[in-house]
């Protein structure tokens, strides 16, 4: 069982450039979330989703999009990469909020 | 901030008793967890949150609604425990969860 999967692990992007993050889920979680992390500002909620092809805004979303066509998986997207995206970040999955979250190993992105 | 810790450091030996403390602003939030990242990993659920109080094995998390506060003590420290502790609250409806910016733990020998 593996639980939250995300992919890439690692990655350098030039300011500009484009990339998707992909996180996958086994364990049939209704609720996913992207959080970024940065040293002093804590976890920061950017897009969340409570369903398949549901999306919402979360606290830090300007410069992101995000996609949910299928159940287990949520897609963060930088359209144009900016050195302020320079971050780790974090896939969860959750069934609910009563339960808390099963986060993924994270994926360190730096923007050059 | 929605949810607020003290950053710490906390250094302490091997054998003591530690406690944290996290102060939440908004008296709507009906979830609370514990839980503990260590350096460059993910955050890991450590402990649910209940007014009444929980208990598991060394760790004891207490929730008092009325002041808005939540603790976590942490008794017979190893040094296993070095981490970052974050303190969570959330709604259960769309599981949003709001973190605090987590307590540091150093267990030394």
């Amino acid at each position: 069982n593996a639980g939250v999967t995300q992919t890439p692990k690692f990655r350098v992007l030039k300011t500009g450039q484009s990339m998707t993050l992909l996180c996958a889920q086994d364990m049939n979680h209704e609720y996913m979330y992207w959080y970024r992390q940065d040293p002093g500002m804590g976890l920061r909620l950017i897009h969340y989703s409570v369903g398949e092809g549901t999306t919402a805004k979360g606290e830090v979303p300007d410069g992101y999009n995000v996609s949910r066509l299928k159940k287990q998986n949520f897609l963060l997207g930088l359209e144009s990469a900016a050195p302020s995206q320079t971050s780790v970040y974090f896939c969860a999955s959750s069934r609910s909020g009563s339960y808390g979250y099963t986060f993924g190993s994270g994926t360190r992105l730096t923007v050059v | 901030k929605e949810v607020e810790q003290d950053p710490g450091p906390f250094n302490v030996p091997e054998g003591a008793t530690v406690a944290f403390n996290c102060t939440y602003s908004n008296s709507a939030s009906q979830s609370f967890f514990w839980y503990r990242q260590d350096c460059r990993k993910e955050p890991k659920l450590l402990m649910s949150v209940y007014s009444s109080g929980n208990e598991d094995g060394r760790f004891t998390a207490q929730l008092n609604r009325a002041s808005q506060y939540i603790s976590l003590l942490i008794r017979d420290s190893k040094l296993s425990d070095s981490a970052t502790y974050l303190c969570v609250g959330g709604w259960n409806q769309g599981g949003k969860l709001i973190f605090g910016q987590g307590t540091e733990l150093s267990v030394k020998p």
